[in-house]
């Protein structure tokens, strides 16, 4: 079974400091990973995704996340943050192998950005 | 290029009445899921259907039905709808249900069931 963890249900920020939000996961099996965003009142978007290959990956808005398999984290961050960044930040897995097509979020992390 | 629609916006309902949330896509995507989302609780899949004539359950199926009579259309069916189910719900779309596929969400139903 795999399961997502997102440390830190709210993290607030001030403009232009860095942007770090954490995320954990378990899987049996190498498993690819995604960030989505959501703004209020609209649906998820997506901002980046792990699958395989380097393990530095660059989203949208200046996102970008690494997956590190020793720690099992796939964190997210952003140089400097900007008041059009705060949203809900959801970080989900997809386990590779097998017939496994379903995505398992995490609980969301909230983050705002005071100016 | 409008992607995924859901219908209604929002809606208030008595508990026990019957109801129906729509989704359409039209990126001609094989996979859909339905997910509600609960504070604190993120995202969790209720149905899937992987291609058009097919369906599956997910993590949170009770007090859910759903069809797949084409590749658009996704309806979402609360049989007798109780407090509980009060969520807002998303629809979802992939092109396929592999692994790297990734899902594309519409707006969302914002449903209170009194």
């Amino acid at each position: 079974a795999q399961s997502v963890t997102q440390l830190g249900s709210h993290v607030s920020v001030s403009e232009g400091a860095l942007v770090l939000l954490r995320c954990n996961y378990s899987s049996s099996v190498p498993p690819y990973l995604f960030w989505y965003v959501q703004y209020p009142n609209q649906g998820l978007q997506l901002l980046l995704k792990y699958t395989t290959g380097a393990t530095l990956v660059k989203g949208i808005n200046g996102f970008e996340a690494e997956f590190k398999k020793s720690e099992t984290s796939f964190h997210l961050t952003k140089p400097s943050a900007h008041m059009s960044d705060a949203a809900e930040y959801f970080c989900a897995v997809k386990e590779s192998g097998g017939s496994n097509y379903k995505l398992t979020f995490g609980k969301g992390t909230l983050l705002t950005v005071n100016p | 290029i409008a992607g995924i629609t859901q219908a209604p916006t929002s809606q208030i309902l008595a508990a026990g009445r019957r109801m129906t949330l729509r989704c359409t896509q039209d990126m001609r995507h094989n996979a859909m899921y339905w997910y509600r989302q609960d504070l604190g609780l993120g995202l969790r899949l209720i149905h899937y259907s992987n291609t058009a004539g097919t369906t599956g359950k997910g993590e949170v199926p009770d007090g859910y039905s759903v069809s797949r009579a084409n590749t658009d259309d996704f309806p979402l069916t609360l049989a007798s709808a109780v407090p509980s189910q009060t969520s807002v719900y998303f629809c979802a779309s992939s092109r396929d249900s592999g692994r790297t596929d990734t899902q594309y969400f519409g707006p969302g139903t914002r449903l209170t069931v009194l």
